[in-house]
């Protein structure tokens, strides 16, 4: 079984411009999160879909973060424009719904903004 | 608000030795607890879990133990091996609440 896949794994961008982050979930899986992860701290949620519906997205900086998950499987975060305080690694997991499930974590897209 | 503590950012052992991490955390609403295991340039892989109605639970080598009147928790590995090296998180969650994650232990197991 594939696990949770992301691209690009690494980007380097210049403040002030947008990127985008791509999420493909386990097959079957209903819930899928975007964490964001700062170096030398753990994983922080920035939004939880319950298949197509964003379900919690308190934490996400609406001001310039968007994610979207059409037809309720892969998913897309967009920052525009970057900020030189975005360099991070943005997690996505998936899981078989919301609760006690096991929570499944793709590698990662590393962003560093100069 | 930090609600998932990890106050040791690294630990060191022998192989063969037993590997104790610790976790703290302060929400009394949280009521599920989880270790994830990440290696460098991946993302974390679930390691094991407990729920706050049992003070232990046993998968092979690895033990988590929840002590709920001091809100703490430990994952004990034994015996520990070289491939254990990695960065081990605590998390933590409740019925209404979505997951909290500590910053991480640092585990290197020398041979």
């Amino acid at each position: 079984e594939a696990g949770v896949v992301q691209s690009p794994r690494y980007k380097i961008i210049e403040k002030k411009q947008p990127v985008a982050f791509w999420c493909n979930p386990i097959s079957g899986h209903n819930t899928l999160y975007w964490y964001r992860q700062n170096l030398g701290q753990g994983p922080e949620l920035l939004i939880r879909y319950e298949n197509e519906e964003a379900v919690d997205d308190s934490q996400l900086p609406k001001d310039r973060f968007s994610a979207e998950r059409l037809k309720g499987v892969d998913s897309t975060l967009k920052i525009q424009p970057a900020e030189l305080g975005d360099s991070a690694v943005y997690l996505c997991a998936s899981s078989l719904d919301y609760g006690r499930e096991t929570q499944y974590f793709g590698p990662g897209t590393r962003l560093l903004v100069l | 608000d930090q609600q998932v503590k990890q106050n040791s950012p690294s630990l060191s052992v022998q192989e063969g030795r037993i590997s104790i991490l610790n976790c703290d955390y302060t929400n009394s609403m949280f009521d599920y607890f989880l270790w994830y295991k990440k290696y460098p340039a991946e993302g974390p892989t679930f390691l094991i879990s407990i729920s706050s109605i049992k003070d232990k639970n046993e998968d092979g080598r690895f033990t988590v133990f929840l002590n709920k009147s001091a809100k703490h928790l430990s994952l004990h590995i034994v015996p520990s091996q070289p491939g254990d090296s990695a960065v081990y998180f605590c998390a933590a969650s409740g019925k209404s609440n979505d997951m909290r994650f500590g910053a991480g232990t640092r585990l290197t197991v020398k041979p």
